[in-house]
This record gives C-alpha cells, sequence and structure tokens, in this order.
C-alpha cells in the first residue's frame, strides 16, 4: 500500500529532551516536506526536500532540524525541545516539486506535547 | 498580512445544496493549487488540484483560479453530510515551497 508513515504518533516530552520524529514513503516520491498544524493558524511549512542531500527553510524553521540521507526517509529533529513546539505535525511527500507532479500526500500526523 | 486567506466559517450548508469557498493569495508568482480536506484529528486529503485559469471539475468538486484576481474557489454540488470537514486552499510557487489557508470549516446540515 502506499503511504507515508510516521512515528511516533504521540509523544509527550520535556523541555530540552532531543527528540526526532521519522517520516518514510514508499512511493519514491523525490519531495518531502514537514508541517506543523496549530489551531487558527493552519498548517505552516517547517523545512522541505526537493530529492536526496537537498533541503530548504519552510516559513517556520527555528528549532528545527532535517536531513535527507535517503530518499524514502526525512526525519525531523528537535535539539532541545521546548514548550512552544508542541503542536500537531504532518509529514507529506509529492512525486516532485514540478507542477502536475507535486500533489502531496500527508502522513497520519505526530501530536507532540513538550511540558 | 496572512498570504494564503480563507474565511474560517463554519460555513452552513443544508444537505443537497451548493458549498462554494474562497481562498485568496498575495503571491503572484504561484503557480500550483490545491484543495484538501481534513476532517477533526485526521491527516488532509487531497480533493482538487488546479493548474491553468478557469474551471476544472471532478465529481461534485469543481476548482476555479483566476490568477489575475489572485483567487481559487471550490465548488461542492449535492452536499452531503460527509462532506462535513475543514477545507484547506494550499499553493506552491516553482521552488518547492508550499503555504496553507487556515481552512474553511463546512457543516452540511440534514
Amino acid at each position: 500500500e502506499a503511504q507515508v508513515t510516521q512515528n511516533p504518533r504521540y509523544l509527550i516530552t520535556v523541555t530540552g529532551k532531543k527528540l526526532t520524529v521519522t517520516c518514510s514513503q514508499n512511493m519514491n516520491h523525490e519531495y518531502m516536506s514537514w508541517y506543523r498544524q496549530d489551531p487558527g493558524l493552519g498548517l505552516r511549512q517547517i523545512y522541505y526536500s526537493m530529492n536526496v542531500e537537498v533541503t530548504d527553510k519552510g516559513d517556520v524553521p527555528e528549532g528545527y532540524k532535517v536531513s535527507r540521507k535517503e530518499k524514502r526517509n526525512f526525519p525531523l529533529i528537535l535539539e532541545s525541545p521546548s514548550p512552544n513546539q508542541t503542536s500537531l505535525y504532518f509529514c507529506a511527500s509529492s512525486l516532485s516539486s514540478s507542477a502536475s507532479y507535486n500533489e502531496q500526500f500527508f502522513g497520519p500526523g505526530t501530536r507532540l506535547t513538550v511540558l | 498580512q496572512k498570504e494564503v486567506e480563507q474565511n474560517s466559517g463554519p460555513l452552513s450548508v443544508p444537505e443537497g445544496a451548493i458549498a462554494s469557498l474562497n481562498c485568496t493569495y498575495s503571491d503572484r508568482v504561484s503557480q500550483s493549487f490545491f484543495w484538501y480536506r481534513q476532517y477533526s484529528g485526521k491527516s488532509p486529503e487531497l480533493i482538487m488540484s488546479i493548474y491553468s485559469n478557469g474551471d476544472k471539475e471532478d465529481g461534485r468538486f469543481t476548482a476555479q483560479l483566476n490568477k489575475a484576481s489572485q483567487y481559487v474557489s471550490l465548488l461542492i454540488r449535492d452536499s452531503q453530510p460527509s462532506d462535513s470537514a475543514t477545507y484547506l486552499c494550499a499553493l506552491t510557487d516553482s521552488w518547492g515551497k508550499f503555504q496553507f489557508g487556515a481552512g474553511t470549516q463546512v457543516v452540511v446540515t440534514p
């Protein structure tokens, strides 16, 4: 089944404790992206990757890191989480970033709470 | 100023009627436009994509794009209770950056 998977789905942690949220897709997609969703603010792009070893900042990259060492994986790293990073996180992927191939498919989401 | 604007709603629509959702954007270099549906607690799912001016129809859904007016809309015909959700407008430029609106909540009433 073609899908985007995220782990963990739920995470409660404490301020400053490094964490990684994994994202994997099995569709051989070039483009992958991370979003956070907060009430009233909609989805905001954190980082995106057009291909292996190519990453770019979205609108809200502060406090996050990403890497794209393999095509299928795009982990999101919070080196020192803070309470303002409490949010619902989505990973998404698309065939490419080119028009007509840039329809994104979303993972199930990761609900993160930072105490 | 928010770059992708949607009316937050809720938009109340009688069952069987047409729901009309609007989205305006400020970035003139936007090339691709999308409508996503999101049920509460779930991930967004793609309904429509549109890339050129005009109308695009898919089943009960019609997307309309007017790049000169920086406006994209979605019509849902014969609205069903299962259409009750939040609808997200999204757009992207040719460099891969995506922007989403905050969404319009649609409530279809029997």
